[in-house]
């Protein structure tokens, strides 16, 4: 257990619908980061936010957003589900907020499939 | 900018064999380097990484990889191979800075045959 939990664990909707992955970081980390992975396009980072406030954007379309809460849990928001957004969903979390040097912890994942 | 790149998607090894994953990095800026491990069905954990100082870095279950700058190389190597090392093996780059992201290499299958 590396102390990030996502859930869900699976998740499987129709094209067109929205839905809400979340993740709690480790205890004391500040910092969380979202990625996808997938076949053809591997690791994308997507969004990092820290205490709160988006610190770093990478390749996340606009149909999909996140937040991060006082309690520091994240959630990332994707609407308008295409077959292509069907991936692994990862959340990780850092101490600070860089990751520089900082090791990411990694959750075990949503896996989302949309039909 | 900064990018990875790990050539090849799959590398099959008899069990007890050596193990080399190759990793090669671009960065403007002197890098932090970083081997992830993904066994199925699991989130990524760290094997080892680099920062600064020793260019050789001993990491987990075995694994060690060395930091070559003139050839901005980052090769993963295992003496011999276990049946347990069957996994995906990301390399990754990152740089200092309050901003700094981690940028993954597409990944790499190893395979251990008995």
């Amino acid at each position: 257990d590396s102390g990030v939990t996502q859930t869900p664990k699976h998740l499987i909707t129709a094209t067109g619908q929205r839905v809400t992955l979340r993740c709690s970081p480790r205890s004391g980390d500040l910092s969380v980061y979202w990625y996808q992975q997938s076949l053809d396009q591997g690791l994308q980072f997507l969004i990092q936010y820290y205490n709160g406030e988006e610190r770093a954007k990478g390749n996340i379309l606009e149909r999909f957003s996140a937040q991060q809460f006082p309690d520091l849990h994240s959630e990332l928001n994707l609407s308008s589900l295409e077959l292509g957004d069907s991936a692994l969903y990862f959340c990780a979390s850092t101490p600070t907020v860089g990751s520089g040097a900082n090791v990411l912890t990694f959750g075990a994942g949503s896996r989302l499939t949309v039909l | 900018a900064q990018s990875v790149t790990q050539l090849g998607s799959h590398v099959s090894v008899s069990e007890g064999a050596l193990v080399l994953l190759r990793c090669n990095y671009s960065s403007s800026v002197p890098p932090y380097l970083f081997w992830y491990v993904q066994y199925p069905n699991q989130g990524l954990q760290l094997l080892l990484k680099y920062t600064t100082g020793a260019t050789l870095v001993k990491g987990i279950n075995g694994f060690e990889a060395e930091f070559k700058k003139s050839e901005t190389s980052f090769h993963l190597t295992k003496p011999s191979a276990h049946m347990s090392d069957a996994a995906e093996y990301f390399c990754a780059v990152s740089h200092t800075g309050a901003n700094s992201k981690l940028t993954f290499g597409k990944g790499i299958t190893l395979s251990v045959r008995p």
